[in-house]
């Protein structure tokens, strides 16, 4: 069964601190994914999307994509307090465009 | 601005009533889905519809039905609620079925 794994679990990063998210798929035919990011007691929101061996930059937020090894990750500089929030990776099913899985998510506690 | 629609937003039942959840999408897409995210936030996929026909059936219990009169409508039955029911259930929509996933702000069902 596919599976789109993240690490850590929980990350806590000072304010003004560098958080980096990890996520691997288990499916050797996924070659892209999202990052969600849902603030509690709210629902996800697509934060970016990285179609493309390499780097994507949005302001404090930078996607890394690794096709060879199905690896992605979230960098966020300059953590601010309002970053605190659960991150969730997902990637396309391998064989059921319908059906997007989504990881356990990372839990970012961002101290002020 | 949420464009995915959902009611009610909470819902408290006794073990073995049915409910019914509404969900309402304008942004034109043709897939909707709904997912059940429990306590440790895993977002779970159960269903997912395209131009209103069922494409994605998850292995869940068969008291769940969904319901889509049209693309911009999927509703939710459960039938004789158990405890284990207890979560939130995200409505969700997208393009097509490789796109990004636009949620609805859920409705959370405590089962007592």
């Amino acid at each position: 069964q596919q599976k789109v794994q993240q690490s850590p679990e929980s990350l806590i990063v000072p304010e003004g601190g560098m958080a980096s998210l990890n996520c691997t798929s288990s499916d050797r035919n996924v070659d892209y994914f999202w990052w969600y990011r849902q603030h509690s007691g709210k629902s996800p929101k697509m934060l970016m999307s990285i179609f493309s061996n390499g780097e994507k930059e949005e302001g404090r937020f930078t996607v890394h994509l690794n096709k060879a090894s199905l690896h992605t990750s979230l960098h966020i500089r300059d953590s601010q307090p309002s970053d605190s929030a659960l991150y969730l990776c997902a990637a396309p099913h391998d064989t059921n465009a319908y059906k997007v899985i989504f990881g356990k998510g990372t839990h970012l506690h961002v101290l002020p | 601005e949420t464009a995915v629609f959902q009611t009610p937003n909470y819902h408290v039942t006794q073990v073995g009533n049915e409910v019914s959840f509404n969900c309402k999408q304008t942004l034109g897409h043709d897939t909707m889905y709904w997912y059940k995210q429990d306590s440790k936030k895993l977002l779970k996929i159960m269903f997912s519809y395209n131009n209103k026909q069922l494409i994605v059936n998850e292995t869940v219990p068969r008291r769940f039905s969904p319901q889509s009169s049209d693309k911009a409508h999927l509703n939710l039955r459960i039938k004789s609620v158990e405890p284990e029911d207890s979560a939130v259930y995200l409505c969700a929509s997208s393009e097509t079925g490789d796109t990004e996933v636009f949620f609805g702000k859920g409705t959370r069902l405590t089962v007592v």
